[in-house]
């Protein structure tokens, strides 16, 4: 395992509904990400945290809201989601920005 | 701008053969480049990286990967593959001096390391 925990692992939610995903890190790192990896697709960066501190976000619609209380979790806040948001979502840490990332399992979501 | 290509979608491989994933980049200043690989129903997981200094760069369960500024590409290696070794492999890149934190992924290639 690599220290990134994330949950759900799977998620099944109707357009109309509100969730969360959650991701934590035990590996004392200050930088924290959002990704979304869709198939066939690059993946694609949504939100970076570095020192509980939004510092990037990748013109991310709305309906997602990230939160991040503490440089050991990351939340990722969904509401009034479309089918096309449906993939699987991952979450990374990094010891700073620059460094090399490490991953969770990723949380596999589909909205009806 | 950064950009990363990763020219096949599939590599298959002989189970002992030596393989290799190519890689090629574009950055405006000097490039961080990494390797990751992604096994079924789980994250990335990092192999390596380049950051500067030796053009051969070792990393986890024996790859390699090989800088070549003049061919901005970054191959990764394995002298004798596993049929464990099957999975999905990213190439990423980040350009130093562009001032982004945002680490641009390939799309990926599914590597088969046929018994």
């Amino acid at each position: 395992e690599t220290g990134v925990t994330q949950t759900p692992r799977h998620l099944v939610m109707g357009m109309t509904n509100k969730k969360s995903l959650k991701c934590e890190q035990h590996l004392g790192h200050n930088a924290m990400y959002w990704y979304k990896q869709s198939a066939k697709k690059p993946l694609e960066l949504m939100f970076v945290y570095s020192l509980e501190e939004r510092v990037e976000n990748n013109s991310v619609p709305s309906r997602f809201s990230p939160e991040c209380p503490n440089s050991s979790h990351l939340f990722l806040h969904l509401h009034t989601l479309q089918p096309e948001d449906s993939a699987l979502y991952l979450c990374a840490s990094s010891q700073v920005v620059y460094n090399e990332q490490f991953f969770g399992p990723g949380t596999r979501l589909t909205v009806l | 701008a950064q950009s990363v290509a990763q020219p096949e979608d599939q590599v298959n491989v002989a189970e002992g053969n030596p393989l290799t994933v190519k890689c090629t980049y574009s950055v405006s200043g000097n490039p961080y480049l990494f390797w990751y690989v992604q096994y079924p129903n789980r994250g990335l997981q990092f192999l390596l990286k380049y950051i500067t200094g030796d053009n051969l760069v070792k990393g986890s369960y024996g790859f390699e990967a090989e800088f070549n500024k003049s061919q901005t590409s970054f191959h990764l290696k394995k002298p004798s593959a596993l049929v464990s070794d099957s999975a999905l492999y990213f190439c990423a890149v980040r350009d130093q001096g562009a001032g982004s934190y945002q680490l641009t992924f390939g799309k990926g290639t599914k590597l088969s390391v046929i018994p």
